[in-house]
Parts: C-alpha cells; sequence; structure tokens
C-alpha cells in the first residue's frame, strides 16, 4: 500500500535551519511528484512547491523562493524539504503529498512534521 | 495569485442533512479545482478532484459540481464521521491555493 512516512518533530531557534525528510513506499518513487504543503497552528493549508522525483527539477511559491529547498534520493524514496533562516511564523506542521503531475491533486499525503520555532 | 473563498465558514447539521460548501475563485479556472476533508491532527484527504471526480475510495455520498469561478461541495447525507474542516484548492497556475476551509459540526 501507498505510504508517505515523515520524519519526527523539530525544535529550532529563529536563523537555524530545518530538513524534513518524506520516505515513500508501496509506488514507483519517480513516476509522482512530490509536493510540500504547510498549516500554521489553527490556521489554513498553504502550497510550498513541488519536486519530480524523476528529474529533480524543482518550483517553489515565490514567497519561499530563496528560503526552501528541496532534494530527493531516489535510492532511498524519499523526499526532502530545507527550510532556511527560519522564523517564528515558519512555525507550522509541514505535509509531503504525492501527485502524479506537476499540478497538486494530492491523493497520498504524509502525517505531517510539526516545526517548532522558538527562541 | 488567485484567490479562493468558502462559505460558509462554518456550518452545523443534523445526520442525514444534505449539506452545501460553496468555493469561489478569485478568476476562472476552468475545472481544476479539488476538495479535501480534513480531521483534527490528521493530513488532507482528497475528495473530489477536476471539480467532480470522486477519488477512489470516497463514498459516494460526496459529490462536486461547478466550473469557472464557482464550485460547490454537496454531501448528499451527513454522517457522523463527516466531521472535519473541508478545504477547497485549485491546481490551475502556480501558486496552488487552498480556501480557509469551512468546519462541518454535526448537531
Amino acid at each position: 500500500q501507498v505510504q508517505l512516512v515523515q520524519s519526527g518533530a523539530e525544535v529550532k531557534k529563529p536563523g537555524a535551519s530545518v530538513k524534513v525528510s518524506c520516505k515513500t513506499s508501496g509506488y514507483t518513487f519517480t513516476d509522482y511528484y512530490i509536493h510540500w504543503v504547510r498549516q500554521a497552528p489553527g490556521q489554513g493549508l498553504e502550497w510550498m512547491g513541488w519536486i519530480s522525483p524523476k528529474s529533480g527539477d524543482t518550483d517553489y511559491a515565490s514567497k519561499f523562493q530563496g528560503r526552501v529547498t528541496m532534494t530527493r534520493d531516489t535510492s532511498m524514496s524519499t523526499g526532502y524539504i530545507e527550510v532556511n533562516r527560519l522564523i517564528s511564523d515558519d512555525t507550522a506542521v509541514y505535509f509531503c503529498a504525492r501527485a502524479s503531475r506537476w499540478e497538486l491533486v494530492g491523493d497520498f499525503w504524509g502525517q505531517g512534521t510539526l516545526v517548532t520555532v522558538s527562541s | 495569485d488567485i484567490q479562493m473563498t468558502q462559505s460558509p465558514s462554518s456550518l452545523s447539521a443534523f445526520v442525514g442533512d444534505r449539506v452545501t460548501i460553496t468555493c469561489r475563485a478569485s478568476q476562472s479556472i476552468i475545472r481544476d479545482l479539488n476538495w479535501y476533508q480534513q480531521k483534527p491532527g490528521k493530513a488532507p484527504k482528497l475528495l473530489i478532484y477536476g471539480a467532480s471526480t470522486l477519488q477512489s475510495g470516497v463514498p459516494s455520498r460526496f459529490s462536486g459540481s461547478g466550473s469557472g469561478t464557482y464550485f460547490t461541495l454537496t454531501i448528499s447525507s451527513l454522517q457522523p464521521d463527516d466531521f472535519a474542516n473541508y478545504y477547497c484548492q485549485h491546481s490551475f497556475n502556480i501558486p496552488f491555493t487552498f480556501g480557509p476551509g469551512t468546519q462541518v459540526e454535526i448537531k
């Protein structure tokens, strides 16, 4: 069965970086895009960007350009998102989602990773 | 960026009621509209994609319609398991944006 399993919760100080992983199984990793979506506490959903596991191509929401990097390790069937220069507003649950195309139609999602930014 | 709005922001209904949630886009998105259900502490679950196509495994009491800028999600007979937040999301262009959500409570 298709599964996306994310790494555990993180607590970071402002200005630090965080890297969250999304390990996939149950399907061919390179056949589907990985999108990242975040949700601040009590708030709505915000799309951050996508990565093509096949090519490594990425596209980010302009809000995150220059501060977010998405990568993948095809040997591990795992996607990653790294967020740099963290601020308190980055406190959120970060989700990975699988989609068959670059458009976000997320048919399977990870369980979410809480990233807390606090001094 | 395309802005998505939803109404109502919350609703309370009885088990068995017919419930409709509305989603509007700030410009035409043709039929590139998806609906998700999210329960507290859980990831979103895809219910409807392409405005009206039911995702595999989703109960048939859920249905979607609309095109252009106006879309609806209907639950034909509300069940206790349907207590959740519902979000629309467009997949027309980047950035993909979500509506603010509709909280559905069971009376």
